[in-house]
């Protein structure tokens, strides 16, 4: 086990079409996050997972997107009806529950919507 | 979780240590220090935490204030691979990270 996978590393979509991103975690890592990164800013906190849990959700989260971890292993973030400001870097990250050392994240999926 | 304030951007030359700066005057008793970096298109990575006393690893060392309202991030011999941007977060154990706006380090041969 190598790291956070993320799939997959871009994707081009039409404005209005759905899209889905997967996110395969470190195998021991109970908690899964998902964050939003736009050109020239921090990382935005959207969601997390702790095993098959969705624990909580950002406001930025709107109804167009919805977050899936069904075996508490792998995730999905599925966002419909795209829209050109969709456009961003999706993070996946893992790490145990309570983890002192840090996240452990993805490369990221570039999402450009035209 | 703490509000952290970074300058924007900051120079180092190549050898030099780089010294990250970072104020967290409302970071709370139960709340540790925590940097990451972030190298241009890729996720970030975890270099680094404490508490009250400094701390040292492979990548950094990490000095905190007596008061804890401001700490540095050292990187003793700063290469060209460190060129990233630099992100100082205040959390507990079980916060989740919240990302500022970080410092863009530049390391210039």
């Amino acid at each position: 086990d190598t790291g956070v996978s993320q799939d997959p590393r871009h994707k081009i979509t039409k404005r209005g079409q759905n899209v889905t991103f997967r996110c395969d975690p470190i195998s021991e890592h109970n908690r899964l996050y998902w964050y939003r990164q736009t050109l020239g800013q921090g990382p935005e906190f959207l969601t997390y997972f702790q095993n098959e849990a969705q624990l909580e959700k950002s406001r930025l989260l709107s109804d167009r997107f919805s977050a899936e971890r069904p075996k508490g292993s792998f995730s999905t973030l599925e966002i419909q009806r795209t829209e050109q400001g969709d456009s961003a870097m999706y993070l996946c990250a893992s790490s145990t529950q309570g983890e002192m050392a840090g996240y452990t994240f993805g490369s990221g999926t570039r999402l450009t919507v035209v | 979780d703490a509000k952290t304030t970074q300058p924007p951007s900051m120079d180092c030359a190549e050898g030099r240590a780089a010294n990250l700066p970072c104020n967290h005057s409302t970071i709370s008793g139960n709340e540790y220090v925590y940097w990451y970096r972030q190298i241009h298109s890729q996720g970030p990575q975890y270099i680094i935490h404490g508490l009250k006393n400094n701390e040292t690893n492979e990548m950094a060392s990490l000095i905190i204030t007596e008061d804890r309202k401001s700490s540095t991030l050292i990187l003793p011999h700063a290469t060209l691979r460190d060129t990233a941007v630099y992100y100082c977060i205040g959390k507990t154990s079980y916060d989740k990270v919240i990302f500022g706006p970080g410092t863009s380090l530049s390391v210039i041969p």
